[in-house]
């Protein structure tokens, strides 16, 4: 069986700081792993994704994560931080027999001026 | 735009009703997925459609069912609604059916309200 725990349910943090959202799976399978978003109000855009290769993986509005096999974690990072970027972020995870994912809790990045 | 189209963005009922929520994939895209987004459960996988036939149920209540129709859009149908189905339904589709890696594009989601 597979699962995801995002360690942290809120990050407050200053704009322009760098920020860390973390993620630890579970699975007894091979893996791939996403970070989605949650606007308010709004659907689940993909950040980013890791299939296999290099285990730093680059995603969209500057956001990157790294995967760690033998920590089984999925980390989200994102140098400098906007505004902009208050949102919720969901950890997945995906590869199993069926094609669903199995998304953590939730993270809610809250940036203040 | 993902390209998933969901209708109706919001619905409110009441306990006891029955309703149905649709989903349309993006074009080319033959799987279909129902998932949940509640306070108390977060997100939640419910059941996986693949070119008409079921291919996977998570964590769907009897009350619920789901088809996906010959040109491809799925419906979501609630029964006997409670309080605790109040929640945030998203559609999600993808070119294959899974085992293999496929990309998920979702839709913007119904809020169902049930009171």
């Amino acid at each position: 069986a597979q699962s995801v725990t995002q360690l942290d349910s809120q990050v407050p943090v200053f704009e322009e700081a760098p920020v860390e959202l973390r993620c630890n799976y579970s699975s007894s399978v091979s893996v791939y792993l996403f970070w989605y978003v949650q606007y308010p109000n709004q659907g689940l855009q993909l950040l980013l994704k890791y299939l296999s290769g290099s285990t730093l993986v680059k995603g969209i509005n500057g956001f990157e994560a790294e995967f760690n096999k033998s920590q089984t974690s999925f980390h989200l990072r994102k140098p400098s931080v906007h505004i902009s970027d208050t949102a919720e972020y969901f950890c997945a995870v995906g590869g199993g027999s069926q094609g669903n994912l199995i998304f953590g809790k939730g993270t809610k990045l809250s940036v203040k001026p | 735009d993902s390209g998933v189209t969901q209708t109706p963005k919001h619905l409110i009922t009441a306990t006891g009703q029955r309703v149905t929520l649709r989903c349309s994939p993006r074009s080319g895209d033959l799987s279909v997925y129902w998932y949940q987004q509640s306070l108390d459960q977060g997100l939640q996988f419910l059941i996986q459609y693949y070119n008409g036939e079921e291919r996977a149920k998570g964590n769907i209540l009897e009350r619920f069912s789901a088809q996906q129709f010959p040109d491809l859009h799925s419906e979501l149908n609630l029964s006997s609604l409670e309080l605790g189905d109040s929640a945030l339904y998203f559609c999600a589709s993808s070119v294959g059916a899974g085992g293999t890696y496929n990309e998920q594009f979702f839709g913007p989601g119904t809020r169902l309200t049930v009171l």
